[in-house]
């Protein structure tokens, strides 16, 4: 069974709206990673989250760790076609592990 | 542009054939990374460096794959008698390291086609 989940697996909206992507591990979350992908592509780090209750935000994307429900959100602002992409959740489950998990990835398609 | 980098970029093998895959990571990283990924899923952890030093390996590493760092910098991904099982992408990062585990960052892949 997958560690990481993440919902929804694809979502379209419409240049300017708001959206969410979680990622839910059946494991503790010692670190948790998110990256974007372009189809073909590496992946472009966001940002890491360590502590439980802990939120980052850079430029229209915020997002946050819920320790307790070893779950995380990705909160998009105002989408623009620039925010496409596989947004992706990795995690070190093992606490200090070099080792990460990552989800199956979020497809974000963004209608100008 | 000094972030990772990975070579060749594409691949296409015969069956049979051995690959090789280079990752030069960020200059003053010591922690090196490979994951493979294939289409509709996230990376998957097959091994990592600390300098020259192979630290873990994933079971998914069959007798086929072996990687080197020899001089703590490049790292080399082979494969050896390729399958088309092995058509993936890639990917290499690498870290400064330390405790907790710093971010990892990734080169671009290299994507194997297998005939």
């Amino acid at each position: 069974s997958q560690e990481l989940e993440q919902s929804p697996q694809s979502l379209i909206v419409q240049e300017g709206k708001n959206l969410t992507i979680n990622c839910t591990s059946s494991k503790t979350l010692y670190g948790l990673y998110w990256y974007k992908q372009k189809y073909g592509e590496g992946l472009i780090f966001l940002m890491m989250l360590q502590k439980g209750g802990e939120e980052k935000s850079h430029e229209k994307i915020t997002a946050k760790l819920d320790e307790k429900k070893q779950q995380s959100s990705l909160h998009i602002t105002a989408s623009q076609p620039s925010h496409a992409g596989i947004y992706l959740c990795g995690a070190d489950t093992q606490g200090g592990s070099e080792k990460l998990v990552f989800g199956k990835g979020t497809k974000l398609t963004v209608n100008p | 542009d000094t972030g990772v980098s990975q070579n060749p970029r594409h691949k296409i093998t015969k069956r049979g054939q051995n690959v090789t895959f280079r990752c030069d990571p960020i200059s003053e990283h010591n922690r090196l990374y490979w994951y493979r990924q294939t289409l509709g899923q996230g990376p998957e952890f097959l091994t990592y460096f600390q300098n020259e030093a192979q630290l873990e390996k994933s079971r998914l590493l069959s007798d086929r794959f072996s990687a080197e760092r020899p001089k703590g910098s490049f790292s080399t991904l082979e494969i050896q008698r390729t399958e088309q099982g092995d058509s993936a992408m890639y990917l290499c990062a690498s870290s400064l390291g330390g405790v907790p585990p710093e971010t990892q960052y990734f080169g671009p892949g290299t994507r194997l086609l297998v005939l």
